[in-house]
């Protein structure tokens, strides 16, 4: 029934590995979304995606890949895991048109880098 | 680019009190204003919405103010209750774009 899943919900992984953090919404949304969480940043953009096979750059892409295969689904590639990209990952998606900024999360995937 | 600043980042209350949380933003030209919830281990859960013709909004014990002149948004808990527990997050978003930047967020307890 939601709308909005994350897989894994959790995941560690070494120093220097490739992580694949995937988002699938059966909202029939235009837009997808990925973001991380931090203690005291908020939630900040990495990439976002308005249309399938197509990628854009949020505020914070270095580090990342994003792959919108369909419109369903949207991943998130991290090719060399770091330390510093231990968070709380997020996928979201929204309509296109007035109602964008009304954004669905899905349960988040927690990140442990080692 | 837009600024967006939340207070307070901690809040208390206790059961049946009020609970407001203020968001400042600088870009006169944001028009959506959003309030989102997120509960322990979850993801983040739309609350309400606004657009900037809308000063006041009020739905199921919540209220959002929308002061354009101040650039301030806030969100009232009319009698909150410990299920009201949790991380609120503001959000402004421009009109023409995409993105949507989020407070830093306040974490709400209700005292019983």
């Amino acid at each position: 029934e939601a709308a909005v899943t994350q897989s894994p919900r959790s995941k560690v992984a070494v120093t220097g590995g490739k992580v694949t953090l995937s988002c699938h919404q059966t909202n029939n949304h235009d837009y997808m979304y990925w973001y991380r969480q931090d203690t005291g940043h908020g939630l900040r953009l990495i990439h976002y995606s308005y249309v399938a096979d197509s990628t854009e750059k949020g505020d914070i892409p270095d580090g990342y890949k994003a792959s919108r295969p369909s419109q369903e689904n949207f991943s998130l590639i991290l090719e060399l895991a770091s330390l510093s990209q231990t968070a709380v990952y997020f996928c979201a998606s929204s309509e296109l048109g007035d109602n964008y900024a009304e954004q669905f999360f899905g349960p988040g995937t927690r990140l442990t880098v080692l | 680019g837009e600024q967006v600043e939340q207070r307070p980042p901690h809040l208390s209350v206790r059961e049946g009190d009020s609970a407001i949380i203020i968001c400042t933003y600088t870009d006169s030209a944001t028009a959506y204003f959003s309030w989102y919830k997120q509960e322990a281990g979850a993801g983040l859960q739309l609350l309400m919405s606004v657009l900037s013709n809308v000063d006041r909004k009020e739905e199921q014990g919540l209220t959002v103010l929308l002061n354009k002149k101040d650039k301030r948004l806030s969100l009232n808990l009319t009698a909150a209750h410990p299920g009201d527990s949790a991380v609120y997050f503001c959000a402004v978003s421009p009109t023409n774009a995409y993105k949507v930047i989020f407070g830093k967020g306040t974490h709400l307890h209700v005292l019983p």
